[in-house]
């Protein structure tokens, strides 16, 4: 148990749709980090708040919007659902801004199927 | 931009036998950071091993070792005396050295067999 927490586990909806996704990050942890994991793209990184800031973006699609929260939890909203967002969603967080991929501890993620 | 390339989507290894994982990558960057992860399935992202591209040394971690060719822009994994617990998605990635994105391959499915 990394201590990252990520609700739903599972979660099932229907193209156009709109879902948000939560994460709670480890006590202590400053940086949220978000990841898409899909069959033919492997991980990629979405975008990465620290202290309740924007720090760096990836591939993240216009229709996807994050945020931290002031008791440094994440949401990662996901709107205008289409099939190839169909994808395992990792949050990840980490004490230091750095990035460094072996300073963050992952959640368990949240599987997400569009119909 | 960097491109990360694991070529080898599924393979198998016989229990006690040495398997080596695939990785290239391609970057203008002169120092950066490589790393294999494993994602079992219990779907968690665990460091197997880190190098450092200004290290001429390749990295090893008890089973686990790579061979950087840093002019080849290669980075291989070998696991030694395979184990069932190896079996498992294996994830290649890059990072700058200075800068908080990094990139990854698309996994290696791994099934070390008994």
């Amino acid at each position: 148990d990394s201590g990252v927490t990520q609700t739903p586990k599972h979660l099932i909806t229907a193209t156009g749709q709109r879902v948000t996704l939560r994460c709670s990050p480890r006590s202590g942890d400053l940086s949220v980090y978000w990841y898409q994991q899909s069959l033919d793209q492997g991980l990629q990184f979405l975008i990465q708040y620290y202290n309740g800031e924007e720090r760096a973006k990836g591939n993240i699609l216009e229709r996807f919007s994050a945020q931290q929260f002031p008791d440094l939890h994440s949401e990662l909203n996901l709107s205008s659902l289409e099939l190839g967002d169909s994808a395992l969603y990792f949050c990840a967080s980490s004490v230091t801004p750095s990035g460094s991929m072996d300073e963050q501890f992952f959640g368990p993620g949240t599987r997400l199927t569009v119909l | 931009a960097q491109t990360v390339t694991q070529s080898q989507p599924e393979m198998s290894v016989q229990e006690a036998e040495t398997v080596t994982l695939s990785c290239t990558y391609d970057t203008s960057e002169n120092n950066y950071y490589l790393f294999w992860y494993k994602q079992p399935p219990s779907r968690q992202m665990i460091l197997v091993i880190r190098q450092e591209a200004y290290k001429q040394q390749n990295a090893t971690e008890n089973r686990f070792s790579v061979n950087f060719q840093k002019a080849a822009k290669s980075f291989s994994l070998k696991i030694s005396d395979s184990q069932l617990g190896d079996t498992a998605m294996y994830f290649c990635a890059f990072m700058k050295l200075l800068g908080n994105q990094f990139y990854f391959g698309t996994g290696t499915s791994l099934t070390v067999i008994p």
